[in-house]
């Protein structure tokens, strides 16, 4: 079955560690990207990528890198530097970002918490 | 500017209509979505209009919508309790400096909560 995988489902950070959550699709999608979810807010874009490797920074990127060195596969990272961590994270793919094409399909997103 | 509000809870009965709004600002929106996201899971996209029509309809979903107001809405016929979950309604706008890439505005979401 084509999809997207995310993992872990939920993961813990420690104060001043770098944490890596992992977004695996087979959907042959050029398109990746990387959202964070606070309770009562929408989907915030933190980075996404068209091809690859190469990404862009989306509208919250400060704190978090990421890398897209297959097409399958598009890592994010979150660094020390983001100070407010916990939130939902979401992944998705799409067959491209053209005009109309923006037909999203997400993963069942990463739980992060701060210890 | 960029911004998409919605309602944040409708509570309606099992076998009501459920009606969902959104307004959005950007007047260059080409498509519209509407996403739904059942607890602790990922977004599924439900149905989508295009900007130059006014209805379309999916089964139990009907999308309306007022372009002239920039006002948006999804109505569930015969709601059920599995569809409690939270609805977003996005938009996709030309991103900056680019005539052919989209970009996707989301709604703060509507939460859905269904009543036996």
């Amino acid at each position: 079955d084509g999809g997207i995988t995310q993992s872990p489902k939920y993961l813990f950070r420690k104060e001043g560690q770098n944490v890596t959550l992992s977004c695996e699709q087979n959907l042959n999608h050029d398109a990746m990207y990387w959202y964070r979810q606070d309770p009562g807010q929408g989907l915030r874009l933190i980075y996404y990528s068209q091809i690859v490797n190469d990404f862009q920074k989306g509208d919250i990127a400060e704190g978090y890198s990421v890398s897209r060195e297959k097409k399958e596969s598009f890592p994010l990272t979150v660094t020390s530097a983001q100070k407010n961590p916990t939130a939902f994270y979401l992944c998705a793919s799409s067959i491209g970002r053209q005009l109309g094409n923006e037909k999203l399909f997400f993963g069942s997103g990463t739980q992060l918490s701060v210890l | 500017g960029e911004d998409v509000e919605q309602s944040l809870f409708l509570s309606v009965r099992e076998g009501d209509s459920s009606v969902i709004n959104c307004t959005y600002t950007d007047s260059s929106s080409t498509y519209l979505y509407w996403y739904k996201q059942e607890p602790g899971a990922g977004l599924q996209l439900l149905t989508y209009i295009f900007s130059n029509m006014d209805m379309k309809q999916d089964q139990r979903l009907t999308v309306l919508l007022n372009k002239k107001d920039k006002h948006l809405s999804l109505r569930i016929a015969d709601t059920q309790t599995g569809d409690s979950a939270i609805y977003f309604c996005a938009e996709s706008i030309r991103h900056s400096g680019s005539s052919n890439t989209g970009k996707l505005i989301f709604g703060q979401g509507t939460t859905l909560q269904v009543k036996p």
